[in-house]
């Protein structure tokens, strides 16, 4: 699976949008980018994935540049229940639907949203 | 829907003791259930990908012997910490598919703390 870089920490205040950047280069034509998030002491959060379209629905919406190098997730309006560690994942998809890769955490971006 | 439900939440154990950890996927079928293993302040690692009705593969550097790993039905995994020592204190979350390109699931984790 292609690796991925984020930036280790961001800040966002509270109604504001939350922009946090992945960069995934070496993305191959059959991997899909997912977004998770972990609230403290919680299991991971699923939030979005695409492969090349961008992507919405009702926690986030997710940009992926045309060449997929990059894609930026945007939380439209942050609250402080948004703060929390975000795992930008690339991942092969089959899609004959069999069993799937495993999802490999990186460090991730602590997003902090604050008053 | 896709609930993943993990038990227990926490517990603590004497050292040289074994724990079962339980993961279920209430509302589906899971094909495959993955275990990962989250220390403070570091982000999850991989510790096992198991298919139902067939072996786990472990990661490298974990001890399938110490981890015990079944994934007797579509809807229970279970792990196993045997000997369970000090350093094994950690948070255990588990993760579970569907045959079906819709992300992953995770629980809500296992915090183990051998004393």
């Amino acid at each position: 699976d292609a690796k991925t870089t984020q930036p280790p920490s961001m800040d966002c205040a509270e109604g504001r949008a939350a922009n946090l950047p992945c960069n995934h280069s070496t993305i191959s034509g059959n991997e899909y980018v997912y977004w998770y998030r972990q609230i403290h002491s919680q299991g991971p959060q699923y939030i979005i994935h695409g492969l090349k379209n961008n992507e919405t629905n009702e926690m986030a919406s997710l940009i992926i540049t045309e060449d997929r190098k990059s894609s930026t997730l945007i939380l439209p309006h942050a609250t402080l229940r948004d703060t929390a560690v975000y795992y930008c994942i690339v991942r092969a998809s089959n899609a004959g639907g069999t069993s799937y890769g495993k999802l490999t955490f990186g460090q991730g971006t602590i997003l902090t949203v604050h008053p | 829907g896709a609930v993943v439900s993990q038990h227990p939440s926490w517990v603590i154990c004497k050292s040289g003791t074994s724990v079962k950890i339980e993961c279920r996927s209430l509302d589906f079928q899971a094909t495959t259930m993955f275990w990962y293993r989250q220390f403070p302040k570091q982000s999850l690692m991989l510790m096992a990908t198991s298919n139902e009705g067939s072996k786990a593969t472990y990661e490298q550097g974990v001890e399938k012997d110490k981890f015990l790993i079944n994934h007797a039905s579509l809807t229970l995994s279970t792990l196993t910490v045997t000997s369970a020592h000090p350093e094994d204190s950690s948070f255990y979350i588990c993760s579970a598919s569907r045959a079906t390109d819709l992300g992953y699931t995770f629980g809500s984790g296992t915090r183990l703390t051998v004393v």
